[in-house]
């Protein structure tokens, strides 16, 4: 089974409109960290925001925030007032405590296009 | 930012050929990746290291070989690349805290 999915390989939004990108995940495990990555054209992988399981708050940075509903295990990315510059490769990822190896690493999505339309 | 270089970071290879990709942090950080990146796929873990001298497999580990012999820098080895090969590496860290996972430039590898 797929431990990250999102649903949506391409969305488009018009610029200074909000934007949703989904993700859900599959863990069996209460202590987890839910991340997002923007990878812009240049290819760079940009850290955005991050979600610990135990968390009693959604997560915000600036015009990012996560609406993490955890029963429905979901940690979706909702960027507002978008821009130009928000155009980019958009990953959810997940990471585990992983206690047989303490790994750790971090488990991605598909990924989600993002195109902001002027 | 992690100080995270990986080099080189563009390579065009002959199927068959070995090829070394190199990731170097200064930052002392324990736990080092490598992941490769392919449309459809995301980020795949292909091995990661937790010491020197100390690694072990990710998903997609077949073909692939690592190295860590000092702390500072995580070599992944393509021992006879081929084409499936041809992907985008990037080597990450985990950093001291929890939110913490930063990630190199990358590398763009294709084998011809």
């Amino acid at each position: 089974a797929q431990k990250i999915t999102q649903t949506q390989p391409g969305m488009f939004v018009q610029e200074k409109e909000a934007v949703t990108l989904d993700c859900t995940y599959d863990t069996s495990d209460p202590s987890y960290g839910l991340f997002w990555y923007k990878q812009p054209s240049s290819g760079e992988m940009i850290f955005l925001i991050y979600q610990g399981s135990y968390d009693q708050q959604n997560a915000t940075e600036g015009r990012y925030s996560l609406n993490f509903q955890k029963a429905r295990k979901s940690a979706n990315l909702v960027i507002s007032a978008s821009q130009l510059g928000d155009s980019a490769m958009y990953f959810c990822a997940m990471r585990e405590p992983d206690m047989d190896t303490g790994r750790r690493a971090l488990t991605f999505g598909s990924g989600t296009r993002l195109q902001v339309q002027p | 930012d992690a100080g995270i270089t990986q080099s080189p970071r563009h390579k065009v290879t002959e199927t068959g050929t070995p090829v070394t990709l190199r990731c170097h942090q200064t930052e002392n950080h324990r736990y080092m990746y490598w992941y490769r990146q392919d449309p459809g796929h995301g980020l795949r873990l292909i091995h990661y290291s937790y010491g020197v001298k100390d690694t072990d497999k990710g998903e997609v580990s077949d073909g692939y070989s690592v190295s860590r012999s000092k702390t500072e820098d995580f070599l992944l080895t393509l021992e006879s690349a081929t084409s499936s090969q041809t992907s985008v590496y990037f080597c990450a860290i985990r950093g001291t805290t929890r939110t913490e996972a930063f990630f190199g430039q990358g590398t763009r590898l294709t084998v011809v």
